[in-house]
């Protein structure tokens, strides 16, 4: 595999589950973020990653709950979701946080709370 | 706060039609400015970027300068492909912020028809 991969690519949860969303890339990058897109906002950035520490946290609700267990892997736990938290969540990574290196995304999970 | 502005969508071209998104933002110091494209199904992908004013970003047949008097960063092709069809973000990431972080416009849906 190459690039940025994420699993699951479509994610149905009730609001009492709990899941994860998980993130890969293989590019050999530093930095690893979440992003959440919802249909009637603009992109926004939710937590960063940088060498496995957590360099940015956005004002994510604590249901969110980020893992980095290493630089190329990157979790997002989800538990006691809301319906509006239903979205499109994409991961991306760079070299390192520094703002003149690109961003590369993976293709996101599309997640349903019901 | 760092914001982008971007026109609201769809927009609907013919093939070989010219295509302008216009992108206007407002920022601090001097930030660096970005296209990405969203194919459907996918993730975001870098389509162009531009650090400095006066600045032009250039790829795939798309152009954007970077106007500083105008804080503005305009895309624009002259010649557009049913394969062109999807959804382009503005974005900005401050070179005074700590961290890789990009602020994005909501995205403008472009739909190339035959």
């Amino acid at each position: 595999e190459t690039g940025v991969t994420q699993t699951p690519r479509h994610l149905v949860m009730g609001m009492t589950n709990k899941k994860s969303l998980k993130c890969e890339q293989h590019l050999g990058h530093n930095a690893m973020y979440w992003y959440k897109q919802s249909a009637k906002k603009p992109l926004e950035l939710m937590f960063v990653y940088n060498f496995k520490e957590q360099t940015e946290n956005n004002s994510v609700p604590s249901r969110f709950s980020p893992e980095c267990p290493n630089s190329s892997h990157l979790f997002l736990h989800l538990h006691t979701l809301q319906p509006e938290d239903s979205a499109l969540y994409l991961c991306a990574s760079s070299q390192d946080i520094r703002e003149f290196y690109e961003q590369y995304f993976g293709p996101g999970t599309r997640l349903t709370v019901t | 706060g760092n914001s982008v502005t971007q026109m609201e969508g769809p927009v609907t071209l013919s093939e070989e039609a010219f295509l302008t998104i216009n992108c206007t933002y407002t920022a601090t110091g001097y930030p660096s400015l970005f296209w990405y494209v969203q194919y459907p199904g996918e993730g975001l992908q870098l389509l162009l970027k531009a650090t400095k004013a006066d600045d032009k970003g250039s790829n795939k047949g798309f152009e954007a300068t970077y106007r500083k008097e105008t804080t503005s960063f305009h895309l624009e092709k002259g010649s557009v492909q049913v394969s062109d069809s999807a959804v382009y973000f503005c974005a900005l990431a401050h070179s005074e912020a700590a961290g890789n972080k990009l602020t994005f416009g909501g995205g403008t849906r472009v739909l190339v028809k035959p």
